[in-house]
């Protein structure tokens, strides 16, 4: 069985300070791993993932993520907060074959002007 | 290229009664899914099509949901009759292959609330 961990339900930054969304994972088999943005009254909208290539991941609207087997974390990062980050994040994982993606609780990032 | 297709956006319904939502995905994409999101909790996944046959359909409450996807494009997802505890945001979503590592594409999702 897999699983994600998201640490911290609110995340509150100022805007221009660094974002840190935290994700641990539980994973069998080599994990896929993946960020995903949902905007309010909105779906989900893939931000960036992790498929066993290069361990430090970029993705869209300035995120990255890094793959840390060792930690078995995933915490996706922004160097400057910007107002239209808002929004609520969730991390995912999935794995080799046909196994089913896996949400986490998710994180709501609120950016303080 | 559009996106992933849902209606309707927005549904109330009395506990008993019963309710349908209709998903179109990207065209060309092969995989199906149909998630349900409760309010604070992350997706999750009731089934899972290829093409018009059930990939997986473990956590799809058999007694009361039911979906199909004939002809391997549209599907319409069913609950009858309707529970409280169903009131969520049902999100479609689809990609071209089945695999851990495909990127699914998310619609818009219908909000269902049950009175």
């Amino acid at each position: 069985a897999q699983s994600v961990t998201q640490l911290g339900s609110h995340v509150s930054v100022s805007e221009g300070a660094l974002v840190l969304l935290r994700c641990n994972y539980s994973s069998s088999v080599p994990p896929y791993l993946f960020w995903y943005v949902q905007y309010p009254n909105q779906g989900l909208q893939l931000l960036l993932k992790y498929t066993s290539a290069a361990t430090l991941v970029k993705g869209i609207n300035g995120f990255e993520a890094e793959f840390k087997k060792s930690e078995t974390s995933f915490h996706l990062t922004k160097p400057s907060a910007h107002m239209s980050d808002a929004a609520e994040y969730f991390c995912a994982v999935s794995g080799f074959g046909n196994e089913k993606l896996t949400f986490g609780t998710g994180t709501r990032l609120t950016i303080i002007p | 290229e559009a996106g992933v297709a849902q209606s309707p956006r927005y549904k109330i319904i009395e506990k008993r009664q019963s309710v349908a939502f209709w998903c179109n995905p990207i065209s060309g994409h092969a995989t199906l899914y149909w998630y349900q999101q409760i309010l604070g909790q992350g997706p999750k996944l009731l089934i899972q099509f290829q093409n018009n046959g059930v990939v997986d359909d473990s956590q799809l409450p058999k007694d009361r949901f039911s979906a199909e996807r004939l002809k391997g494009v549209d599907s319409t997802l069913k609950i009858q009759p309707a529970k409280l505890e169903d009131s969520a945001v049902y999100l479609c979503a689809s990609s071209s292959e089945v695999g851990g590592w495909e990127t699914q594409y998310f619609g818009p999702g219908t909000r269902l609330l049950v009175l």
